[in-house]
């Protein structure tokens, strides 16, 4: 069964900083990857999706990369600001259905 | 931008009760699912649906729970007889297009709490 891992579980950096968030997945037999955004209370805002046969995607300060045969994924968040602050979810997904890290809690200080 | 709503935003239910969850998923998607997140634990996948009918279910999914799309825009998910441990939020994602890259959109979540 695929299993997601998330490292760190939590993290603080002073505004202005570069930061990366790791995912790590078990089965490569992906057909793709998802990094998420979950703010407390709230739903799961999709921030990239990167294709099996992909090794990035950048979207504005946000550049996700994937290597499959390793099964790892990072999530490289740059110039962070006190608004990134949020939990940061990565998911694989497989036939029908998403499998979910438990996410890093990203903290980013003014 | 298009949303997935979900009612109610917080749901308190007595133990062995019924409990229907209500989502409005983006208006033109055709591939619905439910997820539930126990506080503290990872986002776990329950069903997909499509056609009106379930593609794929996990082994969460058990007889106490089933979902229907009663009209063209409502996507429900119904406990028959809650128990203490189906506390947890529980969200509901919608997807447009077939295809295996295309991103599935989540509502904010209903929050169940069983007493």
């Amino acid at each position: 069964k695929q299993e997601v891992t998330q490292i760190p579980a939590a993290l603080s950096v002073p505004e202005g900083e570069n930061l990366v968030l790791n995912c790590s997945f078990t089965d490569s037999a992906i057909y793709n990857l998802q990094w998420f955004r979950q703010d407390p209370g709230k739903g799961l805002t999709s921030l990239l999706l990167i294709q099996s046969s992909q090794r990035e995607q950048t979207s504005g300060r946000l550049n996700a990369s994937l290597d499959k045969s390793s099964g790892r994924s990072t999530l490289y968040i740059a110039a962070s600001q006190p608004g990134d602050s949020a939990t940061y979810l990565c998911a694989v997904r497989e036939a029908n259905n998403l499998f979910f890290g438990t996410g890093t809690r990203l903290t980013v200080i003014p | 931008e298009p949303e997935v709503t979900q009612t109610p935003s917080h749901q308190v239910t007595q133990m062995g009760q019924e409990v229907i969850l209500r989502c409005v998923p983006i208006s033109n998607h055709l591939y619905f699912y439910w997820y539930r997140q126990i506080l503290g634990q990872k986002v776990e996948f329950l069903v997909s649906f499509y056609n009106n009918e379930i593609s794929e279910k996990s082994e969460i999914f058990d007889d106490q729970f089933s979902v229907e799309r009663p009209d063209g825009s409502n996507f429900t998910l119904k406990i028959r007889s809650t128990k203490l441990e189906d506390s947890a939020m529980y969200f509901c994602a919608s997807k447009g297009e077939q295809g295996r890259n295309q991103p599935q959109h989540f509502g904010d979540g209903t929050r169940l709490s069983i007493l």
